[in-house]
């Protein structure tokens, strides 16, 4: 039962245009959402982050959107570099307890040069 | 160190042995976590420390799992009676608190168990 889905196991994209990865959740309850990135052989590191009282939240290149009557929320990438290419994780939580994360299988960004 | 350590980088292991794996978190952390990813998966939550003890382990998949935290800092966790499903890279990660604080994962230690 996978309550955070990211349907896309793979996307590429060219340099300079906008990457944008999609991520479903199920529970209801979840709150807060974040994104991380993860290079080979090391650890996710955490990109950015939306609570669910907003709908959009952005840091320089990178936005997320939420549309929680949806149940969806979204990662845009722009514009795209080749040093983006990495696997992003989608995760959620709730009850502002942050430290218990459900993740996504993952989506693995190929930014072509 | 800078980030959060993690040893074995990787552990190659029979069945039915046990094995151990270490946690450095970054220095002055309270919060540790422990999650792990399976070949395919998305990361899965194991357990959570705030200090030395463990608030939550509702993530740990049987009994055979188990971890501990000394001193406030290190963590270790341990899988006795290894099964080949418990192949997986298993990913510590800290956090100044639990609350609204970014976690750090580490690199993770590949366990495989032949």
């Amino acid at each position: 039962d996978q309550q955070v889905k990211q349907n896309s196991p793979s996307l590429s994209v060219q340099e300079g245009r906008i990457s944008i990865l999609n991520c479903d959740y199920t529970n209801s309850m979840f709150d807060y959402f974040l994104w991380y990135k993860k290079y080979p052989a090391e650890g996710p590191t955490f990109l950015i982050s939306i609570s669910s009282i907003k709908d959009k939240n952005e840091d320089g290149r990178f936005t997320v959107f939420l549309n929680k009557s949806a149940k969806h929320l979204s990662l845009h990438i722009v514009p795209s570099q080749p040093g983006d290419s990495a696997v992003y994780f989608c995760a959620a939580t709730s009850g502002g307890s942050n430290y218990k994360l459900t993740f996504g299988k993952g989506t693995l960004l190929t930014v072509n040069p | 160190g800078a980030g959060v350590s993690q040893s074995p980088s990787n552990k190659v292991t029979e069945k039915g042995k046990d094995v151990e794996l270490r946690c450095d978190p970054i220095s002055g952390h309270t919060a540790l976590y422990w999650y792990r990813q399976s070949l395919g998966q998305g990361l899965e939550f194991l357990i959570y420390f705030q200090g030395n003890s463990a608030p939550d382990k509702s993530g740990l998949p049987s009994d055979r799992f188990s971890a501990e935290r000394t001193g406030g800092s290190v963590s270790t966790l341990t899988i006795q009676r290894t099964q080949q499903e418990d192949s997986a890279v298993y990913l510590c990660a800290s956090s100044l608190g639990p609350e609204g604080y970014t976690i750090y994962f580490g690199e993770g230690s590949w366990l495989t168990v032949v």
